[in-house]
């Protein structure tokens, strides 16, 4: 059984601070996604993931994956209080079922 | 651009009713899925449906649940005899045949069990 970890579970940053959510998972898998969450709301995605070394990014977010590892990773850069949300990773397990991760509550403090 | 809907965003139901929930996914794709999130928790996979037959199920997708393709734009899920624990966020997704491609999200619909 597939089993996704995500850490930190909340990060409280400061604007124009650095960080970087790693997300773990158990078995191989050919797809990782990285969604964005705001209260009350649907998944956005951010970043699909397919290859062993993929960098992605978007603005201030940046995502890679290290299938060897089994590790992506997203990185904020010069956070600001837009990017307060709630962050998942998602592993595709077989066929197209996604597994999450229990998500990265971010907030940014001005 | 094209978009998956929900509907309603927000049931209010009493313990033991019967509820459905509508999807309408994005009209190429192939794939449908179910996705639950119980408050403050992860979100967690229902079911996949392919082909007019579900292709796979969780361990929480037990009889209680059913799902039906009743026409060619609709989704539904069906939730018999309501339980407190059933409250939660379920959302919908669509995606297409190709590998490389991702699931769309519907906006939720919001269901209170009473």
């Amino acid at each position: 059984e597939l089993k996704v970890e995500q850490n930190p579970l909340f990060l409280s940053m400061q604007e124009g601070k650095n960080y970087t959510i790693y997300c773990n998972y158990s078995t191989t898998s050919d797809r990782l996604y990285w969604y964005r969450q705001d209260p009350g709301k649907s998944l956005e995605s951010l970043f699909v993931l397919l290859s062993n070394g993929a960098v992605k990014q978007e603005g201030r977010l940046m995502a890679s994956l290290d299938t060897k590892a089994r590790l992506s990773t997203l990185h904020i850069t010069a956070a600001v209080h837009d990017l307060s949300a709630t962050y998942f990773c998602a592993v595709v397990e077989y066929g197209n079922k996604l597994v999450f991760g229990a998500g990265t509550i971010l907030r940014v403090k001005s | 651009e094209p978009e998956v809907t929900q509907t309603p965003s927000h049931q209010v139901t009493q313990m033991g009713q019967e509820v459905i929930l509508r999807c309408v996914p994005i009209s190429n794709h192939l794939y449908f899925y179910w996705y639950r999130q119980i408050l403050g928790q992860k979100v967690e996979f229902l079911v996949s449906f392919y082909n007019n037959e579900i292709s796979e199920k969780s361990e929480i997708f037990d009889d209680q649940f059913s799902v039906e393709r009743p026409d060619g734009s609709n989704f539904t899920l069906k939730i018999r005899s309501t339980k407190l624990e059933d409250s939660a966020m379920y959302f919908c997704a669509s995606s297409d045949y190709s590998r490389t491609t991702e699931a769309f999200f519907g906006q939720g619909t919001r269901l209170t069990v009473v």
